[in-house]
């Protein structure tokens, strides 16, 4: 049973370009979040998916924006990129309905903006 | 704004000594997750607290949601060289928008 996945591992961009990360999440999950942990700091909530809608979101721009398909698995887009979204980005997947939310984190896309 | 604060921001201790990290919110949790980070890598889920005043033991490890429900304590006893890496905590206000501590990082000296 393959847990989340993430691809790419590292990307790297220059500034005004456009990003798009991809997640699958683990067997049996609906749900899907997204994190920016920039170095030394906490997971920041980018917004959750799930049945193919955008179900919360934190307090980032609408230069982020995201996709959940049919399959669960989700994308995350970045468009006209700042130096300042040079970052880890997470992928987590958990399984709505249930009481008990654990999620489960990908291994991250390293995002460098240069 | 709603947001998890926690301390310390770094912890450095000798094996076998005990470590402690806290985390408090302004407003009331509706629950309360841990989570370990390993240098280089992901977070990993530990466990999730949910009832006030709830204590949770798994081995050296004792986490405690407070009685207001607006801040959280994990408990490691007797560290060990594995224990090294970040702790988070991650608290969710209506059980989906989940706020994320900036983490203790943990190092642990032979």
């Amino acid at each position: 049973d393959a847990g989340v996945t993430q691809s790419p591992t590292h990307l790297i961009k220059t500034r005004g370009q456009q990003v798009t990360l991809r997640c699958s999440p683990k067997s049996g999950h609906d749900t899907v979040s997204w994190y920016q942990q920039a170095l030394g700091q906490g997971p920041q909530f980018i917004f959750q998916y799930y049945e193919e809608e955008e179900r919360q979101r934190g307090n980032f721009p609408d230069r982020f924006s995201g996709h959940q398909f049919p399959n669960y698995s989700s994308e995350l887009n970045v468009n006209a990129l700042l130096l300042g979204d040079s970052a880890l980005y997470l992928c987590a997947s958990s399984r709505r309905g249930t009481s008990y939310n654990e999620q489960f984190f990908g291994p991250g896309t390293r995002l460098t903006v240069l | 704004g709603q947001q998890v604060m926690q301390i310390p921001q770094y912890q450095h201790v000798q094996e076998g000594e005990d470590f402690t990290t806290y985390c408090n919110s302004s407003t009331t949790l509706s629950n309360i997750q841990w989570y370990k980070q390993r240098p280089g890598g992901h977070p990993v889920f530990l466990i999730q607290l949910v009832k006030s005043g709830e204590v949770k033991k798994q081995k050296r490890l004792t986490f405690q949601f407070g009685e207001a429900k607006k801040n959280s304590s994990l408990h490691i006893t007797a560290t060990q060289t594995t224990d090294v890496g970040t702790y988070f905590c991650a608290g969710s206000y209506n059980n989906n928008d989940m706020r994320f501590g900036a983490g203790t990082r943990l190092t642990v000296k032979p």
